[in-house]
């Protein structure tokens, strides 16, 4: 079946650090590919998403590029801030598949001043 | 425009009983989405209901269900509740089905 995983953290970064987190998928076919962010005590948030092979994501810093030929949709900021602070979740969705999301692990991003 | 909320926030159980959780979409979304999240197994999709109709079903025991009504507000049941459903159930809504989901901040079920 469809899978994602994501690289393994916790991640600890310093304010204006550079962020990778990286993230795999496996799914048959075209799925959209999405980064979510929890902060503490609340939901998940779409951060952002891309549809289509070559597509670049992106909002509020971060960006993201839908990569098929290494199944990859990595996520970057050029320069963390504190309260960039939650866990990232990498997701994958497909048309036959409607609201259903797989995600990945998690990865926990803390960031020190 | 209000975003999903989900009601209770908290709530504490023993085993054996069973659980009613309340998902209210945003206003003018159709379709709704229940997540299982959890530190062992992280996020989970138990299922999806569009206009009333259940349209995807995760891999969860019978004891999961849900239902959503015709003003497409949601609820998810718990039946006979073991230790192991002790975890954060989010809500998602949107406009269609497929479209970009919007999490409310969960129901922390704990099971004693």
């Amino acid at each position: 079946g469809d899978s994602v995983t994501q690289m393994e953290g916790p991640v600890t970064l310093s304010e204006e650090a550079f962020l990778t987190i990286n993230c795999t998928y496996t799914a048959t076919g075209y799925p959209s590919l999405f980064w979510y962010v929890q902060y503490p005590g609340e939901g998940l948030q779409l951060l952002l998403k891309a549809t289509k092979a070559d597509d670049k994501g992106s909002n509020k810093g971060f960006e993201a590029t839908y990569r098929k030929e290494t199944t990859s949709f990595h996520l970057e900021k050029g320069s963390v801030q504190v309260s960039d602070s939650a866990v990232y979740f990498c997701a994958l969705s497909k048309e036959t598949s409607g609201s259903r999301l797989t995600f990945g692990e998690g990865t926990q991003l803390t960031v020190n001043p | 425009k209000a975003g999903v909320t989900q009601t209770p926030r908290y709530l504490i159980k023993t085993r054996g009983q069973q659980v009613t959780l309340s998902c209210s979409p945003i206003s003018g979304h159709r379709s709704v989405s229940w997540y299982q999240q959890t530190p062992g197994q992280g996020l989970q999709f138990l299922f999806e209901y569009f206009s009333e109709t259940q349209r995807n079903k995760g891999n969860f025991p019978g004891r999961f269900s849900g239902r959503q009504f015709s003003n497409s507000r949601s609820e998810m049941n718990v039946s006979t509740l073991e230790l192991g459903d002790s975890a954060l159930y989010l809500c998602a809504s949107s406009s269609v089905t497929g479209t970009p989901l919007h999490f409310g901040n969960g129901t922390r079920l704990t099971v004693t």
